[in-house]
């Protein structure tokens, strides 16, 4: 089965610009999360997604970020404007997401985006 | 709030070497525990999936046990190789919310 995909792999952009990573997840996926990792630190989850509901985005900075899962498939992550703070690796992944099946669930997780900001 | 610590924060190693990497978390009301690997520049890819009502899984030369009650976890690896080097994570499912919470991972240098 296809894994995660996710684009661009690379970005560099100047502060205050604004940029789009887009995900897709495994076909048949209900939960797809978004997470930010910054050098040498473990992932932070930014928004979870179960369907096109967000289950927990407190982590979001609204300020600035946005996401969307337009039809319960593919998701964009926004930043708009850019921080030299906001440089780290932006993960995507998904789950299968069915309650009967929840001691098992099992995240599969895409490339990443990796996201200079200089 | 749940916390996932992962000790030692580093790791080297020479070849052949049996070894044990730790994390443990605060909240035992989990429904299962994921160990990653994630090569530089790359994604996660996962190793074992421990459900919380088991105590152990293996895979090839790895070994991941869970104590639920005392809330950790080790990840065993055996005979350990130059290729085996990455940085090894830990990630609980939370109960309630859902959520997978990461510890900060553990990077393995194993020297040929």
């Amino acid at each position: 089965e296809a894994g995660v995909a996710q684009s661009p792999r690379y970005k560099i952009i100047e502060k205050r610009q604004s940029v789009a990573f887009w995900c897709n997840p495994i076909s048949g996926h209900a939960t797809l999360y978004w997470y930010q990792q910054i050098l040498g630190q473990g992932p932070k989850l930014l928004i979870q997604f179960q369907n096109n509901g967000v289950v927990d985005d407190s982590q979001l900075p609204k300020d600035r970020f946005s996401a969307e899962r337009l039809k319960g498939v593919d998701s964009t992550l926004k930043i708009q404007p850019a921080k030299l703070e906001d440089s780290a690796v932006y993960l995507c992944a998904s789950s299968l997401g069915r309650w009967e099946a929840i001691m098992n669930t099992e995240a599969f997780f895409g490339q990443g985006t990796r996201l200079t900001v200089v | 709030k749940q916390e996932v610590t992962q000790i030692p924060a580093a790791l080297s190693v020479p070849e052949g070497e049996n070894l044990v990497l730790n994390c443990s978390f605060t909240d035992s009301a989990i429904y299962n525990l994921q160990w990653f690997r994630q090569d530089p520049g790359k994604g996660l890819t996962s190793l074992l999936l421990i459900q919380s009502s088991q105590r152990e899984q293996t895979s090839g030369r790895l070994n991941a046990s869970l104590d639920k009650s005392s809330g950790r976890s080790t990840l065993y690896i055996a005979a350990s190789q130059p290729g085996d080097s990455a940085t090894y994570l830990c990630a609980v499912f939370q109960g309630g919310s859902e959520k997978l919470v990461f510890g900060k991972g553990t990077k393995l240098t194993v020297n040929p």
